[in-house]
C-alpha cells in the first residue's frame, strides 16, 4: 500500500531534549516536505526537499533541521525543543513529474514540549 | 503575494443538507487549485483539483469550479453524510521549484444524523 509513515504518532518531551520524528514513503517520490499545523494558523511549511541531498527552508524553519540521505526518508530533527514547538506535524511527499502532483500526507505526529 | 481565504467554521449541518464552503484566492499567473480533506486523526488527502479556468474538479459527490473572473473555488456537495465530517482545506499551487501549496486556514464541518 502506498503510504507516508511518520513515527511516533504522539510524543511528549521536555525543553532542550533532542528528538527526531521519522518520515518514510514507499512511492519513490522525489519531493518531501514537513508542515506544522496550529489552530488559527493553518498549515505552515518547515522544510522541503526536492531530491536526495537537496533540502531548503520553508516558511518556519527556525529550531528545526532535516536531512535527506535516502530518497524514502526525511527525518525532522529538533535539536533543542522549546514549548512553542508544541504542534501537530505532518510529513508529505509527491512526485515531481507529470505536472503538479498531489501531496500524500502521513497521519501526523502530535508533539508536546513541556 | 499569493493567498487563499476560506470561510471560517465550524459549519454544522444535518444529514442530506446542501454544503457550500467558500474559497477565494489572490494569485499572479495561473495557479492550480485544490481542496484537501482531513478526517479526524488522519493526515490530509486530496479531495479534488482544477488546473485551469472553468475546470470543474469532482470527487465523492463534491464539486468545485475554478472561476477566474471571481477568483473563487467554492466547494459544494448536494447531500452531505455524517461521514463527510472533517476539516476542508482550500489551497493553490506555489511558484518556482518549491512545490509548496498556499493553504487556507481550513473549515471544520460537522454533519449530524
Amino acid at each position: 500500500e502506498a503510504q507516508v509513515t511518520q513515527n511516533p504518532r504522539y510524543l511528549i518531551t521536555v525543553t532542550g531534549k533532542k528528538l527526531t520524528v521519522t518520515c518514510s514513503q514507499n512511492m519513490n517520490h522525489e519531493y518531501m516536505s514537513w508542515y506544522r499545523q496550529d489552530p488559527g494558523l493553518g498549515l505552515r511549511q518547515i522544510y522541503y526537499s526536492m531530491n536526495v541531498e537537496v533540502t531548503d527552508k520553508g516558511d518556519v524553519p527556525e529550531g528545526y533541521k532535516v536531512s535527506r540521505k535516502e530518497k524514502r526518508n526525511f527525518p525532522l530533527i529538533l535539536e533543542s525543543p522549546s514549548p512553542n514547538q508544541t504542534s501537530l506535524y505532518f510529513c508529505a511527499s509527491s512526485t515531481t513529474t507529470g505536472g503538479y502532483s498531489p501531496l500524500h500526507f502521513g497521519n501526523g505526529t502530535r508533539l508536546t514540549v513541556t | 503575494g499569493n493567498s487563499v481565504t476560506q470561510m471560517e467554521g465550524p459549519v454544522t449541518l444535518s444529514e442530506e443538507a446542501f454544503l457550500t464552503i467558500n474559497c477565494t484566492y489572490t494569485a499572479t499567473g495561473y495557479p492550480s487549485l485544490f481542496w484537501y480533506v482531513q478526517y479526524p486523526g488522519e493526515g490530509l488527502q486530496l479531495l479534488l483539483k482544477a488546473t485551469k479556468a472553468d475546470d470543474k474538479g469532482s470527487n465523492k459527490g463534491f464539486e468545485a469550479t475554478y472561476r477566474k473572473e471571481t477568483t473563487s473555488f467554492h466547494l459544494e456537495k448536494g447531500s452531505v453524510q455524517v461521514s463527510d465530517s472533517a476539516v476542508y482545506f482550500c489551497a493553490l499551487s506555489g511558484t518556482g521549484n518549491n512545490r509548496k501549496l498556499i493553504w487556507g486556514l481550513g473549515t471544520s464541518l460537522a454533519v449530524n444524523p
